[in-house]
């Protein structure tokens, strides 16, 4: 079945450093999508992307969709302390069947 | 709207014992889901639904069953609660190649 993978499991930054964490799939997807969940929280969408190549920003953050549709990254410059929390990616393949990496927990030290 | 609701909130339950996690959305989703979180192990998801009538297992599908009989709601039912299944649950529901929406998740300990 499809797996989806997610480096690092966790990542501490000193306020100001940039932050990225790595997303791979064993099988080409369709689309891949981001989410945000903060400590005792729920995740929360972030972004989809679906084409090849795609890059995509929400003000410090760059989300890219590698050319092969298998990989995906999330970067995030000069973290502050409200970035603190986990990101997760989820692939969908062919249906509507959603799989998460194991996500990065990302902590920010001020 | 209401969006994902979820309940109880927070559960305890002795080995052995079954229980029913309702889950429920006002958004006229046709996708629904429940996942569960385990620290270091992301969100692996239990049983999902394409629409009403239609169910289908996930990765972690012992223990559990699910059914579909309404658009809304999609409960999860805990057969013999055994320390294993000792998680969060998140439901989740989004049409079907957009957007999931969770719900704000249901703490279980068993003893």
């Amino acid at each position: 079945g499809q797996q989806v993978m997610q480096i690092p499991q966790y990542q501490h930054v000193q306020e100001g450093e940039d932050f990225t964490t790595y997303c791979n799939s064993s099988t080409t997807l369709s689309n891949i999508q981001w989410y945000k969940q903060r400590p005792g929280g729920h995740p929360v969408f972030l972004i989809q992307l679906v084409k090849s190549g795609e890059v995509k920003k929400q003000k410090r953050l760059t989300f890219q969709f590698g050319e092969a549709k298998k990989n995906s990254s999330l970067h995030i410059t000069a973290t502050q302390t409200t970035d603190v929390g986990t990101y997760f990616c989820a692939g969908q393949g062919g249906g509507s069947r959603l799989t998460f990496g194991e996500g990065t927990q990302l902590t920010v030290n001020p | 709207n209401a969006g994902v609701t979820q309940t109880p909130k927070f559960q305890v339950l002795k080995t052995g014992q079954s229980m029913t996690l309702q889950c429920a959305q006002d958004m006229n989703h046709e996708y629904m889901s429940w996942y569960r979180q385990d620290p270091g192990m992301g969100l692996r998801l239990i049983h999902y639904s394409v629409g009403a009538g239609i169910t289908d297992q996930g990765e972690v599908p012992n223990g559990y069953n699910v059914s579909r009989s309404t658009t809304e709601d999609f409960p999860l039912r805990l057969l013999s609660a055994a320390p294993s299944q000792t998680s969060v649950y998140f439901c989740a529901s989004g049409r079907a190649t957009t957007e999931a929406f969770f719900g704000q998740g249901t703490r279980l300990t068993v003893v």
